[in-house]
């Protein structure tokens, strides 16, 4: 079975600082993507990063840095400078493909308080 | 990123009826689409996965004659909620595959149905 798992439930920072939200995840898949979606309060999943499973070179989104461990199987979100937008809940996901055929596994959340 | 939407945002029926909830890529061609139910403080769970011109492929433990999925055109897919219980109540989340270079999903805002 393909699993997801993020053990952090609930995490807070200060506004500005940075914070590392954990995410590790099974599969016996050499072909897959790697993705972090935040939902804030409006409940709406807004990408934030993505990561080809092949790709050495760990993913950058302005703020928001991936540290990718395949060996590990471990894909971490590092949100620098937080702010208080950022306040959502983060859900870590991976993306598996049977033919043409693509599927995405989401992880149980962490729940995100950027605070003043 | 791309755009997809959802109508209604929000409903309100009483049991035993049928609601129909639209799911729309509005700026791209989605031949795959998917529909996730999220209750509350959850992660997402994918209930099926729609293909244009085609049936739709359901997950395990998720009643096709209860859930009902069109796709008829590579824009629009819609998910037909049947006979309604309040059980049936819950945040319905579609998603529209986007394989233009890089592979993802985009979400729309979801839509909460009560059945009453």
């Amino acid at each position: 079975a393909q699993t997801v798992t993020q053990s952090q439930p609930e995490m807070s920072v200060q506004e500005a600082e940075t914070v590392t939200l954990s995410c590790t995840y099974d599969t016996s898949e050499s072909n897959y993507y790697l993705f972090w979606y935040k939902q804030p309060p409006s409940r709406q999943m807004i990408l934030v990063i993505r990561q080809e499973a092949y790709k050495q070179q760990n993913a950058t989104e302005n703020r928001f840095s991936v540290n990718f461990q395949k060996a590990a199987k471990s894909f971490s979100l590092k949100i620098s400078d937080s702010q208080l937008g950022d306040t959502a809940m983060y859900f870590c996901a991976f993306m598996t493909f049977t033919g043409t055929a693509s599927k995405l596994t989401f992880g149980t959340g962490t729940r995100l308080q950027v605070t003043l | 990123g791309a755009v997809v939407s959802q109508h209604p945002s929000w409903v309100i029926c009483k049991s035993g009826t049928s609601v129909k909830i639209e799911c729309r890529s509005l700026d791209f061609q989605a031949t795959t689409m998917f529909w996730y139910r999220q209750f509350p403080k959850q992660s997402l769970m994918l209930m099926a996965t729609s293909n244009e011109g085609s049936k739709a492929t359901y997950e395990q433990g998720v009643e096709k004659d209860k859930f009902l999925i069109n796709h008829a055109s590579l824009t629009l897919s819609t998910l037909t909620v049947t006979s309604a219980h309040p059980e049936d109540s819950s945040f319905y989340i579609c998603s529209a595959r986007w394989t233009g270079g890089q592979e993802t999903q985009y979400f729309g805002p979801g839509t909460r149905l009560l059945v009453l």
